[in-house]
């Protein structure tokens, strides 16, 4: 595997149901991210980790829950979600958050949809 | 406050024509990156290119081309003579002071054959 992989690539949850999404980085980075792409809305960073600690939350509902075991990878836990949190997860990961090199590599999302 | 606008939501164009995407940023950081990425119909976003606050010169790469005039702070992305397969939704962005990426909200283009 190579870049950034995501599993599952599409997800179809009922408002009761828990669910993980999966993200793997295979470029030797040390920060990764989750972001929500909604429909006509720019992309919404939801959590960044950098070297296994998260250093930012915007704000983002308790229904998602970020873990990071480590560097290489990312779970998004989803439990009692509700039908606007559908859309498209991206997982990203970068050299360093805080310094050096900044672009981001993305996986190739998961396409959520909530029932 | 910080701020990506992309104005063209969607450019239509023909095949083998030049396209100009336009992305025009606020910041009150002197020193900033500005990134563009393309987002084909599969749904991953890929890097083009990232550019500093200090390095005005334009870059080109292939048929691709960035022009960043700090004046009027732009950073416009052109395609020269396109191709179907650059049919995406390209988004530009800015990383601020804490490094986090601010997203403009895109701009779809279509190429026809």
């Amino acid at each position: 595997e190579t870049g950034v992989t995501q599993t599952p690539r599409h997800l179809v949850m009922g408002m009761t149901n828990k669910k993980s999404l999966k993200c793997e980085q295979h470029l030797g980075h040390n920060a990764m991210y989750w972001y929500k792409q909604s429909a006509k809305k720019p992309l919404e960073l939801m959590f960044v980790y950098s070297l296994e600690e998260r250093v930012e939350n915007n704000s983002v509902p308790s229904r998602f829950s970020p873990e990071c075991p480590n560097s290489s990878h990312l779970f998004l836990h989803l439990h009692t979600l509700q039908p606007e949190d559908s859309a498209l997860y991206l997982c990203a990961s970068s050299q360093d958050q805080r310094g050096g090199t900044y672009e981001q590599y993305f996986g190739p999302g998961t396409r959520l949809t909530v029932t | 406050a910080q701020k990506v606008t992309q104005a063209q939501t969607e450019i239509s164009v023909v095949e083998k024509e030049d396209v100009t995407l336009d992305c025009v940023y606020e910041t009150r950081d002197t020193t900033y990156y500005l990134f563009w990425y393309k987002q084909p119909p599969s749904g991953e976003l890929v890097f083009l290119i990232r550019r500093n606050s200090f390095d005005e010169q334009n870059e080109i790469s292939g048929r691709y081309s960035w022009n960043f005039q700090k004046s009027t702070s732009s950073f416009n992305f052109t395609i020269t003579a396109s191709q179907v397969v650059d049919s995406a939704v390209y988004f530009c962005a800015l990383a601020d002071s804490n490094y986090q990426l601010i997203w403009g909200a895109g701009t779809k283009l279509i190429i026809k054959p």
